[in-house]
């Protein structure tokens, strides 16, 4: 059974500082992994997608690595701003046609001005 | 703008009553799926669906029921048989890649 895991559960940071969140995963036969945004009382937002195939993804000040033989992803946010403060969860897509989506418990990230 | 919309946002609930959730997407997606957040865990799933007409349980599908008459549609019925319903439920669709889209959410209360 697929388990997946971020640590810390919760992160506070001053403005400016890099953010390093962690993800990690027990069954390295997934198709992709994606991390998401969410805000308190809204629903996920898509942040970047890694397929299985790939090392690696960067959409500006955004960049996640992908190491799926030791079942480890890494959110990487640089120079973060009190913007960035929100839970961000990590999830692996695995089963038949792809079907099955499992999430990490999210890490809550604080960015103080 | 293509996305999905879930309706409504707050939904209450009262003892022994069956309520249903609406979500619709024009991302022209054939799967759809329901999960359930709770404060503290993690996103666990209800029900998906891969095509019209068809749908399968998740892990947690006990007090739920769905249907899926139209590729655009996926709406979930929160039964009288679900013990504890209170939760936050978010609908999502897969795209290419099995990338997941995800509506806004509707949060449900019994009271």
């Amino acid at each position: 059974k697929q388990e997946v895991t971020q640590i810390p559960a919760a992160l506070s940071v001053p403005e400016g500082e890099n953010l390093v969140l962690n993800c990690s995963f027990t069954d390295s036969a997934i198709y992709n992994l994606q991390w998401f945004r969410q805000d308190p009382g809204k629903g996920l937002t898509s942040l970047l997608l890694i397929q299985s195939s790939q090392r690696e993804q960067t959409s500006g000040r955004l960049n996640a690595s992908l190491d799926k033989s030791s079942g480890r992803s890494t959110l990487y946010i640089a120079a973060s701003q009190p913007g960035d403060s929100a839970t961000y969860l990590c999830a692996v897509r695995t089963g038949a046609a792809g079907n099955k989506l499992t999430f990490g418990g999210g890490t809550r990230v604080l960015v103080k001005p | 703008d293509g996305g999905i919309t879930q309706s409504p946002k707050y939904l209450f609930r009262k003892e022994g009553q069956n309520v249903t959730l609406s979500c619709e997407q024009n991302l022209n997606h054939d799967a759809m799926y329901w999960y359930r957040q709770d404060p503290g865990q993690g996103l666990r799933l209800i029900y998906y669906s891969q095509i019209v007409n068809d749908f399968q349980k998740g892990d947690i599908a006990e007090g739920y029921s769905v249907s899926r008459e139209k590729k655009e549609s996926f709406p979930l019925t929160v039964t009288s048989a679900q013990k504890n319903p209170t939760a936050f439920y978010l609908c999502a669709s897969k795209g290419q890649g099995h990338e997941a889209f995800f509506g806004q959410g509707t949060r449900l209360t019994v009271v």
